[in-house]
C-alpha cells in the first residue's frame, strides 16, 4: 500500500510570495492533517479536513489556509510569507481521527 | 507550561541496552497516545498506538500510560545502532484529528 506522498518535496520562496503544498493520503483514508515542524517550536498542529470539510484547526494566522479535495487529496496555502514560515510541513493521512501517518514532508526556505 | 513535556536529551546508550523514554502531560482529556520515530530529514513514523491506560508490545518496543499520573513511557529492548532517532510522544484529546507532540528526545546507540 502507497504511503502518504507530498509534493514538492523542497522549496525555496523569497518574503511576500505565496506557496501552495500538496497531499495525497493513504488510499481509503479520509482525514488529512497539517503539521509545521521547525526546531524551536517542534510539531505544531495546523489544521485537519475530512470529507472535504475543516473540522479542527490550530492557532496559526489566517495567511495560512487549505482545502480538501473529493479524492481526499489535500493542498495548504501560505500567503505573505515571512520568514519564519521556514519549517518542515507534513502531511498526515487516518482513516478515522488519529491513527495518522505522516508524509516525508515539505521543507520550505523563505529568503 | 507546554502541554505536553518530554526530555529533549540527547540520550546515549550502547548497543543492546534497554531505552527508557517518557513524555509527561497536563491535559487530563488526552485519552489516545502514539509514539513516532522519526529520523533526520524524514517525516515521523508511527511506531505504537494506544486508547487509555495499559500496557501495549510490539516486538522489541513497549509503551505504557499511566493516566493517574498523566505519564506515558516507551520502551525499546535490545537496542540496536539503527534505533538511532529522535522520538516523538503525541496525545490527543478524542476524536479530533489534532495531535499534540512533545519536543522529542534524540537517541543514539553507538555500536
Amino acid at each position: 500500500k502507497a504511503g502518504v506522498t507530498q509534493t514538492p518535496r523542497y522549496l525555496i520562496k523569497t518574503r511576500g510570495q505565496q506557496v501552495t503544498l500538496s497531499c495525497s493520503p493513504i488510499s481509503g483514508h479520509r482525514s488529512v492533517s497539517w503539521y509545521q515542524q521547525t526546531p524551536g517550536q517542534g510539531l505544531q498542529f495546523l489544521f485537519e479536513y475530512f470529507s472535504e470539510t475543516q473540522r479542527n484547526k490550530g492557532n496559526f494566522p489566517g495567511r495560512f489556509s487549505g482545502r480538501q479535495f473529493s479524492n481526499s487529496r489535500s493542498e495548504m496555502n501560505v500567503s505573505t510569507l515571512e520568514l519564519g514560515d521556514s519549517a518542515l510541513y507534513l502531511c498526515a493521512s487516518a482513516r478515522s481521527y488519529n491513527e495518522q501517518f505522516f508524509g516525508p514532508g515539505t521543507r520550505l526556505t523563505v529568503l | 507550561q507546554k502541554e505536553v513535556e518530554q526530555d529533549p536529551g540527547p540520550l546515549s546508550v550502547p548497543e543492546g541496552a534497554i531505552v527508557s523514554l517518557n513524555c509527561t502531560y497536563s491535559n487530563s482529556a488526552f485519552q489516545y497516545f502514539m509514539w513516532y520515530r522519526q529520523y533526520s530529514r524524514k517525516g515521523p513514523e508511527l511506531l505504537m498506538y494506544t486508547y487509555s491506560s495499559g500496557n501495549k508490545e510490539d516486538g522489541r518496543f513497549t509503551a505504557q500510560v499511566d493516566k493517574s499520573s498523566k505519564y506515558i513511557s516507551l520502551f525499546i529492548r535490545d537496542s540496536q545502532p539503527s534505533d538511532s532517532a529522535t522520538y516523538l510522544c503525541a496525545m490527543s484529546e478524542g476524536n479530533t484529528g489534532k495531535l499534540i507532540f512533545g519536543q522529542g528526545t534524540t537517541l543514539q546507540v553507538k555500536p
